[in-house]
């Protein structure tokens, strides 16, 4: 597949452990963060966002916390699985028809 | 099967020979746009669309073009591409609700030399 996550922080779990991603974001009017998931030779893909007036938003297996007051993000996945193992991007929405990302994390689960 | 497809896949081509990189979406979306993707700076935007006729520049334009004729498919073009366009392309798509939700193609790796 295409490499595309050279030089990136990364984050090593086990099998079955909870992972936490963090992301700092910069620009305080941001209306919605997001986070995508991409695995090796793929395009991203959607997870979740959570919309600016929240501080929290749960899915399925994946939490995102949102923390304006030190402009902080992070994406919580419970239970990770090998099929987690991918480059995580966070993402800020700037208006509503533009979207800026992040440089991404490396994310590798050992079985 | 909704999806976002993009053509080629892998090109590898010389400086200055304008190539076309197609993208095409099946979900009649309105919101289509272009990123590039480097090692260590995420995906930067190049170009993107709210709708047919409707296109506006992202954070790196410089070197691109892109038009929407037709609601479904928004190519990409480079007119003389150069070395430093060397990059992987992905293609994405949103449906009316603002760029959150982005469907993205596979990618297209270009090489120019």
């Amino acid at each position: 597949g295409e490499s595309v996550g050279l030089h990136l922080p990364t984050l090593s779990v086990q099998e079955g452990d909870n992972s936490i991603i963090n992301c700092a974001y910069s620009n305080s009017a941001s209306d919605y963060f997001i986070w995508y998931k991409q695995e090796s030779g793929k395009g991203p893909q959607f997870i979740i966002d959570i919309r600016s007036n929240m501080d929290k938003r749960q899915g399925q297996r994946v939490t995102v916390l949102l923390n304006k007051t030190v402009k902080h993000l992070s994406l919580q996945i419970a239970a990770t699985q090998p099929g987690d193992s991918a480059v995580y991007f966070c993402a800020e929405r700037t208006s509503y028809d533009k979207v800026i990302f992040g440089p991404g994390t490396s994310l590798s689960v050992i079985p | 099967e909704a999806q976002v497809t993009q053509n080629p896949r892998y090109l590898i081509t010389v400086t200055g020979k304008k190539l076309t990189v197609t993208c095409s979406q099946n979900m009649n979306h309105e919101y289509m746009s272009w990123y590039r993707q480097d090692p260590g700076l995420g995906l930067r935007q190049i170009y993107y669309s709210m709708n047919v006729e409707v296109t506006d520049k992202g954070d790196v334009p410089e070197g691109y073009k892109v038009s929407r004729k037709e609601k479904r498919n928004f190519p990409l073009i480079l007119e003389s591409p150069s070395p430093n366009q060397t990059s992987l392309y992905f293609c994405a798509s949103s449906p009316g609700t603002g760029a959150n939700e982005q469907y993205f193609g596979p990618g297209t790796r270009l090489t120019v030399t």
